[in-house]
């Protein structure tokens, strides 16, 4: 079972609609779970990350942790064509960062 | 957050021959790690370095690679003898304070390789 599980896509959705991602994963010693955005031939940038279960808001990004089920999410309301991009969910022990795969999302106007 | 400069930007080498990737993290950073992504595949852990000694590395980081610090800025990551499949993006990432503080993990542009 590979550690961190995300479903690559792509995900194409029209602009104004909610964009929904998800990963799973198996190791139960991760305590901070984060979600990225790449843009091509860039560095992941951080969007937003949790500590605990339950929800967390920031503006239009929603990150949701469920540690009794290994699984997180991350909602975008209202999507715009600028958030087309490449989400990576990431989570972490003591040092590293273990990614998900990344799920391409494009915005259609 | 100040940003992490990864040089060269693009890097082609011979198959065989040595590749040294730069890193300039700002002087508060303790904590770095390099990361590599090839095309179309996960961005993959490869080594973290605190108090300049490795703290931990993956499977991937063997005998050919090797990282260091030694004038106290430039953090840089060896790769001796470049083979076909070290064609990636490598990624620098840097941290201060504590190794809780996430929003300072910061990742650099990339240094894109191409073994040839």
């Amino acid at each position: 079972q590979k550690e961190v599980e995300q479903d690559p896509g792509p995900l194409s959705v029209p602009e104004g609609a909610i964009v929904s991602l998800n990963c799973t994963y198996s190791n139960s010693a991760f305590q901070y779970f984060m979600w990225y955005r790449q843009y091509s031939r860039k560095g992941p940038e951080l969007l937003m990350y949790t500590y605990s279960s339950g929800n967390k808001e920031d503006g239009r990004f929603t990150a949701q942790v469920d540690k009794s089920s290994k699984y997180i999410s991350l909602f975008i309301r209202d999507s715009q064509p600028s958030d087309s991009a490449t989400y990576l969910c990431a989570m972490k022990g003591d040092y590293k960062l273990s990614f998900g795969a990344g799920t391409t999302v494009t915005v259609r106007a | 957050e100040p940003e992490v400069t990864q040089t060269p930007s693009h890097q082609v080498t011979q198959m065989g021959q040595e590749v040294i990737l730069r890193c300039v993290p700002i002087s508060n950073h303790l904590y770095f790690y390099w990361y590599r992504q090839i095309l179309g595949q996960k961005v993959e852990f490869l080594v973290s370095f605190y108090n300049n000694e490795i703290s931990e590395k993956s499977e991937i980081f063997d005998d050919q690679f090797s990282v260091e610090r030694p004038d106290g800025s430039n953090f840089t990551l060896k790769i001796r003898s470049t083979k076909l499949e070290d064609s990636a993006m490598y990624f620098c990432a840097a941290q201060g304070r504590g190794t809780q503080n996430l929003e300072g993990y910061t990742f650099g542009s990339g240094t894109r390789l191409t073994v040839v």
